[in-house]
């Protein structure tokens, strides 16, 4: 399978602060996500990105599709952004009208934000 | 939309019990997934089925666990006899037929002592 590496494991900051997280991938792929798994274990998708950049409010991703790697930007971050943040890729195939593949996740990104 | 609903939310068991995790994806979705969240592995891929029918089961650990989808409003997750090592939150996802989007359930936490 398709592997997916996140970094850092770990970022502590305090609110207000801006934070970049990296997401590499070994194959090519046709699909890439951003979730976040909030305190409570709520798994939220962000961004559908397989490449270039969007933005969202205080949160943009840009992918490089011939890079295999995919950054999520968190500026000015509050104390709601903290949980962990998913980076999931899939090289996606369509049979007759449907969608197969299956999604393969990283190990994540713990954000702590204190106030 | 509710949303892809699971149920239990919680479930408390001993070994050796047998444990069902129900879901129901988004009306309209024809894939459904089952995941598995623990500290040691990460969010794992169990099975997948598309239009009811399963494509990809080689993320179910042992013949203990087995999954079915009846119809495409539900979906089961079985684990005959439980283990305390099949302690985890079990998640179910679902996305509609070229959608790029997976929506995830709340979650089943399981622990089996």
């Amino acid at each position: 399978g398709i592997q997916v590496e996140q970094s850092p494991p770990d970022l502590i900051l305090q609110e207000g602060a801006n934070s970049t997280l990296r997401c590499n991938f070994s194959d090519s792929v046709n699909n890439l996500q951003w979730f976040h798994q909030n305190p409570w274990g709520q798994l939220i998708n962000l961004f559908y990105i397989p490449s270039g950049t969007k933005q969202n409010g205080r949160l943009s991703a840009t992918t490089v599709a011939t890079e295999r790697y995919s950054l999520l930007y968190i500026s000015s971050s509050q104390t709601t952004d903290s949980g962990v943040y998913f980076c999931a890729v899939e090289l996606r195939l369509y049979d007759r009208g449907s969608t197969l593949g299956r999604l393969y996740f990283g190990r994540g990104s713990q954000l702590t934000v204190w106030p | 939309d509710a949303g892809v609903i699971q149920s239990p939310r919680h479930e408390v068991t001993e070994m050796g019990q047998e444990v069902t995790l129900r879901c129901k994806p988004i009306s309209g979705h024809n894939s459904l997934f089952w995941y598995r969240q623990t500290m040691m592995r990460g969010l794992e891929l169990l099975i997948y089925f598309n239009n009811n029918v399963p494509i990809d089961d080689s993320g179910m650990p042992e013949d203990r666990f087995s999954a079915k989808m009846p119809n495409a409003s539900f979906s089961t997750l079985k684990i005959q006899p439980s283990e305390p090592r099949d302690s985890a939150v079990y998640f179910c996802a679902s996305r509609n037929r070229r959608a790029n989007v997976l929506t995830f359930g709340a979650g089943s936490r399981l622990t089996v002592l």
